[in-house]
């Protein structure tokens, strides 16, 4: 099976660096996935990350150990609409096919 | 904007009844997941259909069944309802490679 691990929830200041953590366990891993979910909203896709190392996009990076079964996202210069939920999904095989496991979701809450 | 869309947009059932929910995708990306999202949990995968055909499932029982037409359209169809069906139902669509997903706006789906 597949389990995910992620903090329920964190508060930050405008303008500061959060890194928000995510440890899994799984079987025939395939990538790991960051989304952010505003309430009331569809997820939105934010990095992908297969291969171990840092992968930076504007604002927002994503790093992965497949050896640790860690990521985390971080988020730097925040402001105040990135607060959201932040989702790590991890895909690994099951039955033969590739299936992705969402966490609960990180809230990350950004105050002035 | 994803070019993802989904209907209805609400819904409301008794238990029972049953509900057919569709997704198309103005790109016409050839794979299409549905997932489950109940309140504050992430999402849950039920299934995903590549090419019409089903290639993964999740951990949800027979009642819940998909289909995928020719121009990549999709249903997710729930049969013999029950109140702990409750949840936003959200398909998501990509490439054969999957390290994209758009995800629609989801379908808010009511059990009585």
């Amino acid at each position: 099976g597949q389990n995910i691990d992620q903090p329920t929830e964190m508060t930050a200041t405008e303008g500061a660096i959060v890194q928000i953590n995510c440890t899994y366990q799984t079987s025939g891993f395939n990538g790991l996935f960051w989304y952010q979910q505003h309430a009331g909203e569809a997820p939105t896709f934010l990095s992908y990350n297969v291969l171990d190392g840092l992968e930076e996009k504007g604002r927002f990076s994503s790093f992965l150990s497949r050896s640790k079964g860690y990521s985390y996202l971080l988020l730097k210069e925040l402001q105040m609409k990135d607060s959201a939920s932040y989702l790590c999904a991890v895909r690994g095989t099951s039955g033969g096919s590739y299936i992705p496991t969402f966490g609960r979701g990180t809230s990350l809450i950004v105050h002035p | 904007e994803t070019g993802v869309t989904q209907s209805p947009t609400h819904l409301i059932k008794t238990r029972g009844q049953q509900v057919t929910l569709r997704c198309s995708s103005q790109s016409g990306h050839n794979t299409v997941s549905w997932y489950q999202q109940a309140l504050g949990q992430g999402p849950q995968f039920i299934f995903q259909y590549y090419r019409e055909e089903e290639n993964g499932r999740g951990n949800f029982p027979p009642r819940f069944s998909g289909l995928q037409f020719p121009n990549y359209s999709s249903e997710l169809n729930v049969n013999a309802l029950e109140l702990d069906d409750s949840a936003l139902y959200l398909c998501a669509t990509g490439g054969q490679s999957q390290e994209t997903q758009y995800f629609g706006p989801g379908t808010r789906l009511l059990v009585l």
